[in-house]
């Protein structure tokens, strides 16, 4: 197993806005997972992009892998008060074990 | 559909107590997790199962940590003795299939306190 790196670690942007954020990782992977989590619950997945495809999109989601560059990026398009959470991203090679960073904590201003 | 159910939701208790967390996977995933995340290390895969069958605890900090599958819709995480650095909330999670293709469904955690 090996950890995504997300970047920035923080972001504040005003509601309507759109949210990018940066996941690197070390070596192949099968796929690579998002998830959410919002204060005090679970994580949830967001989106998981496989190691064959380029863009992904899920609602106002968006997710581009680049695995020439070992990274995948998440866009969220016209933010909304609800997307306040920590992002995270999971690299997964081989095995069934997923590894999260420290993510990056969205903060969306009314 | 209901969701990875853990319990209890807060735990407050004094070092050296037993603690037992309990965690109800969605029925008819075979994969349950188990994990720690604090703000210091942040998210920890302490182990999981596959069809009740413990495949991977090495994560498991020590020999204080145990986790049992009796069966397929029920799971606990056992601390004892328990001391005040297992602080932490801690996560179940299941999904139908390996990791590598399918996504984890997480409870909402059960947020342990040792005194």
């Amino acid at each position: 197993s090996q950890q995504g790196e997300e970047d920035p670690q923080a972001l504040s942007i005003q509601e309507g806005e759109n949210a990018t954020m940066n996941c690197s990782y070390k070596t192949s992977i099968n796929n690579l997972q998002w998830y959410r989590q919002n204060s005090g619950r679970g994580l949830v997945h967001l989106i998981l992009i496989r190691s064959n495809e380029r863009e992904k999109h899920s609602g106002r989601l968006r997710v581009t892998l680049d695995t020439s560059k070992k990274s995948s990026s998440l866009l969220i398009t016209a933010s909304r008060a609800a997307d306040t959470a920590s992002y995270f991203c999971a690299p997964m090679a081989a095995g069934n074990k997923l590894t999260f960073g420290g993510g990056t904590r969205v903060l969306v201003k009314p | 559909d209901a969701g990875v159910i853990q319990s209890p939701r807060h735990e407050v208790t004094e070092m050296g107590q037993e603690v037992t967390l309990r965690c109800k996977p969605i029925s008819g995933h075979d994969y349950l997790f188990w994990y720690r995340q604090t703000m210091m290390r942040g998210l920890e895969l302490l182990i999981y199962f596959n069809n009740n069958v413990p495949i991977d605890d090495s994560g498991m900090p020590e020999d204080r940590f145990s986790a049992k599958m009796p069966n397929a819709s029920f799971s606990t995480l056992k601390i004892q003795p328990s001391e005040p650095r297992d602080s932490a909330v801690y996560f179940c999670a299941s999904s139908w299939g390996p990791s590598g293709n399918q996504p984890q469904h997480f409870g909402d955690g059960t947020r342990l306190s040792i005194l």
